[in-house]
């Protein structure tokens, strides 16, 4: 059983929906990251939470630490927002783990 | 460009052939780490100089060799690998435990 568990692993949304991603780990972090994998390879870091909520323009993340759970909101979504969305928690010095990643596909 | 440069983008290999990947960052940073992420599987974690101290998976073959001479340069060398190890490998720098990652664009390796 992976140590980070990302839900759904596909989605399919009509452009301007308000999309949630979520996260669930098992494991004891000092942070959690929400990257963004675009077609072709290149990964973006999006967010590193250690608690509460963070907000980028049109992403909101958020970490319940006691729930061991973040989420991943995109408000408005466009297209351009097509990308795999990848959850990875921080443990002691510089271990992560990785969940496998939401494929997200906005349909104009 | 992220700050985090991998070459060459695309490597096709035979399994006989020794190759190396090639990792530079220019952002201070001082850890580096290789990363292999293969279909549907989630990214896995293979090697980490941090400080120049190497940390690294014991899951690895040998056939993996990373050698990071300095903080901004990174290498993995690869010899007699094999069809599954085709997948795409990435490079990432972080500056300590307190900041996040700044990724490469990835090597897209495939093993013939």
């Amino acid at each position: 059983k992976n140590e980070v568990e990302q839900s759904p692993q596909n989605l399919t949304a009509q452009e301007g929906e308000f999309i949630t991603i979520n996260c669930s780990y098992s494991v004891g972090i000092s942070a959690l990251h929400w990257l963004q994998q675009h077609p072709g390879g290149g990964i973006v870091s999006l967010f590193m939470l250690s608690s509460g909520k963070k907000k980028h323009g049109r992403l909101i993340a958020t970490i319940n630490i006691q729930e061991k759970h973040s989420s991943l909101h995109i408000t408005a979504s466009h297209p351009r927002d097509s990308a795999v969305y990848i959850c990875a928690v921080r443990r002691t010095g510089n271990q992560f783990y990785f969940g496998t990643g939401t494929s997200l596909t906005v349909i104009p | 460009e992220t700050g985090v440069t991998q070459t060459p983008r695309h490597l096709v290999m035979g399994m006989t052939n020794k190759k190396s990947l090639k990792c530079e960052q220019h952002l201070g940073h001082n850890a580096m780490y290789w990363y292999k992420q293969s279909a549907k599987k989630p990214l896995e974690l293979m090697f980490v100089y941090s400080l120049e101290e190497r940390v690294e998976n014991n899951s690895v073959p040998s056939r993996f060799s990373p050698e990071c001479p300095n903080s901004s340069h990174l290498f993995l060398h690869l010899h007699t690998l094999q069809p599954e190890d085709s997948a795409l490998y990435l490079c990432a720098s972080s500056q300590d435990r307190n900041y996040g990652y700044t990724f490469g664009s990835g090597t897209r390796l495939t093993v013939v």
